[in-house]
């Protein structure tokens, strides 16, 4: 079945310590989205990728980073984890940006983050 | 400003009855799309429904159906016959135009409970 995938499921990592979480797409997607989610909150747009082109969100703190490369697999680095950073991340994709097109999004598990 | 509400935190509903989920939002953009997902206690976001601005009838899908209200600006969710599984939360989002790209924004969300 096409879905989106994200590794690992959970994550512990400690303050200040670089982490990478991963997200894999089989639908073949332009988009790839990144949202962070803590608790009991709406997502939060981080970023996202249309294709190669990186559109980060203009309250996305400099700490959060993504790569993107080739159409499968996208990532979201954390520089150094602050404890306000521990939520849930979810990856998301959309077949494109068109205006007009349907654009529903297809989101992964999510990779919920532990910081120590 | 463009922003999406939902004023129910939490809901209770009997097992077979019918419930409804509160959302609006505030755009001046004519042209929008309106989304609901659910999202279970494993974290990921399904979509459920969409709603575009220009379409003339209320979306359904199964059991859910949205009570689109354009002059009211409202976009409310509608389950029918509810299920225990439909325990959730519910996320109302809407689909702008932002800088050339779309932007989704979502609600703070209403966790739905239902009763055997």
């Amino acid at each position: 079945d096409a879905m989106v995938i994200q590794n690992p499921r959970y994550q512990v990592t400690q303050f200040g310590k670089p982490v990478t979480l991963s997200c894999s797409q089989t639908l073949n997607h332009n988009v790839m989205y990144w949202y962070q989610q803590k608790s009991s909150q709406a997502p939060k747009l981080l970023f996202h990728y249309y294709d190669k082109d990186f559109n980060n969100e203009a309250d996305t703190p400099d700490n959060f980073q993504s790569r993107r490369p080739n159409t499968s697999f996208c990532f979201l680095d954390i520089r150094s984890p602050g404890l306000g950073d521990a939520a849930m991340y979810l990856c998301a994709t959309s077949r494109d940006l068109a205006q007009w097109s349907y654009n529903e999004q297809f989101f992964g598990p999510g990779t919920r983050l532990t910081v120590l | 400003a463009q922003k999406i509400t939902q004023t129910q935190p939490g809901m209770f509903v009997q097992e077979k009855e019918a419930v409804t989920l509160d959302c609006t939002y505030d755009t001046s953009d004519p042209s929008y799309g309106l989304f609901w997902y659910k999202q279970p206690s494993s974290g990921e976001m399904i979509f459920l429904i969409y709603q575009g601005s220009y379409d003339q009838q209320n979306a359904t899908e199964g059991r859910y159906s949205l009570n689109f209200q354009k002059a009211r600006k409202s976009a409310n969710l509608v389950i029918s016959a509810s299920q225990l599984g439909d325990s959730a939360m519910y996320f109302c989002a809407m689909r702008l135009n932002s800088g050339g790209y779309q932007k989704v924004t979502f609600g703070t969300g209403t966790k739905l409970q239902v009763i055997p």
